[in-house]
């Protein structure tokens, strides 16, 4: 069974432009969600999809965002990028039926602006 | 407020010896779930074990154990028998009634030959 998979593993843009990230859950699952990790603030959520359907949302501006299309593959866009948006970007998915499930993560993508 | 605090920001430990790694957590919450995770230097965050509020028994999974003590809010992780695989980061989580999980700023484990 495959795993989480995330494309591309790594990213370089520059301050302004917009990127967009991709990742496609295991076989099944229903439920995307969508991580930051930075060495100062560590991890921190961003945002859940489950069914196409944007179900939790974590503290971040308006230039994040992500959708989630029919077959679970979700993505998630950065408009306006900042110097401070450099961090790696995990998304894990689950079977999304709630009570502690297990997240499955993917290996990240690595996103650095200039 | 919901929270994670591990406390050991880095660990050194020498091979084939056991190693606890500590984690205490704060809510307000009834139900919750507490995780742990292992990063390797690769970046992908692999799942160890799982514990349950309402479990009575400590969870194990191989030379993983979790050593949940409620009252004290604490939930360490124990690795029995470390090897040096085992070297990575490894980030406690807690995942609410709401089902969103918040993680600790981690523990980077080196394992010493």
């Amino acid at each position: 069974k495959a795993g989480v998979t995330q494309t591309p593993r790594y990213l370089i843009k520059t301050r302004g432009q917009q990127v967009t990230l991709s990742c496609s859950p295991i076989s099944g699952h229903r439920s995307v969600s969508w991580y930051q990790q930075t060495p100062g603030q560590g991890l921190q959520f961003l945002f859940e999809y489950f069914s196409e359907t944007q179900r939790n949302k974590g503290n971040f501006p308006g230039r994040f965002s992500g959708r989630q299309f029919s077959n679970s593959r979700s993505e998630m866009n950065v408009s306006t990028l900042e110097l401070g948006d450099s961090a790696l970007y995990l998304c894990a998915s689950s079977l999304g039926t709630g009570g502690n499930e297990k997240l499955f993560f993917g290996s990240g993508t690595q996103l650095s602006v200039l | 407020a919901q929270k994670i605090t591990q406390t050991q920001p880095g660990m050194f430990v020498q091979e084939k010896e056991a190693v606890t790694l500590d984690c205490t957590y704060d809510t307000s919450d009834q139900s919750y779930g507490l995780f742990w995770y292992k990063q390797p230097s690769s970046g992908e965050m692999i799942f160890l074990i799982y514990q349950g509020s309402y479990d009575e028994q400590n969870a194990t999974e191989g030379r993983y154990s979790l050593n949940f003590q409620k009252a004290r809010k604490s939930a360490n992780l124990v690795i029995s028998a470390s090897q040096l695989g085992d070297s990575a980061m490894y980030f406690c989580a807690m995942m609410n009634r709401d089902d969103k999980i918040i993680f600790g700023k981690g523990t980077r484990l080196h394992i010493l030959p």
